[in-house]
């Protein structure tokens, strides 16, 4: 199966400054395929990305993702204060589909 | 509105079996593949099964395969999830998703259902 490493595991930061995600797969990602989640404590996921690049309904344009091949970055551009939380990647190039360990963004 | 209820979860002794159940509404339901993904407490989400729309294609995570068999019935709009051989290590909340693409990925989650595997 694909392991899917996220990076850093936690990111301490300011509202309005810039977060970058990490995620590095253990091999290429088929079609790019990944998607993006948010997690509060106490929720369910809620999807961010999917295709790698595509803001799912609802998601503010400061969410972005990008990447390909085993390489991918979430960044969201101006941090809102209901943006700390803690963010996963998820492949469905392969099977079994994998989640990484996930990264949380923290206040400063 | 589309609305996942999972029931079903409980405690139950290593060795036992359980079966959680999802409650679909607000969608057409066979026209979606369906996922299961879990959480242990205080830890990351790992995906646990998918099966499509029609429920001739599923697929398992390594570390449920062959304990754990996934279902659905669409004339009841539900999902299934039925776990034998538990261990201590499947504790953890489940959580009922609507795929995407088959069950590539997910648009609509539950609140999940705790189960905990404890003698």
């Amino acid at each position: 199966e694909i392991v899917l490493t996220q990076s850093p595991g936690t990111l301490s930061l300011s509202p309005g400054e810039r977060a970058t995600l990490s995620c590095r797969a253990s091999q290429s990602v088929k079609n790019n395929y990944l998607v993006w989640y948010q997690q509060k404590p106490g929720q369910a996921p809620r999807l961010l990305i999917y295709n790698t690049s595509n803001r799912a309904t609802g998601i503010p344009d400061r969410f972005s993702g990008s990447g390909s091949g085993t390489d991918f970055t979430l960044t969201i551009s101006r941090l809102e204060p209901e943006d700390f939380a803690v963010y996963y990647c998820q492949q469905y190039g392969s099977s079994p589909r994998t989640f990484g360990q996930g990264t949380k963004v923290e206040v400063k | 509105e589309v609305q996942l209820v999972e029931s079903g979860g409980g405690v139950v002794r290593p060795g036992g079996s359980l079966r959680l159940s999802c409650a679909a509404s607000g969608f057409r339901f066979d026209d979606y593949g369906m996922s299961w993904v879990r959480q242990a407490p205080g830890k990351g989400l790992e995906w646990v099964s998918g099966i499509n729309w029609n429920g001739r294609t599923t697929d398992y995570g390594d570390s449920v395969k062959g304990r754990f068999t996934i279902s659905r019935d669409n004339a009841k709009n539900s999902l299934y999830l039925q776990m034998n051989s538990l261990r201590v290590e499947d504790t953890a909340f489940y959580y009922c998703a609507r795929g995407i693409d088959g069950y590539n990925w997910n648009d609509y989650w539950g609140q999940g259902t705790l189960v905990t595997v404890s003698s």
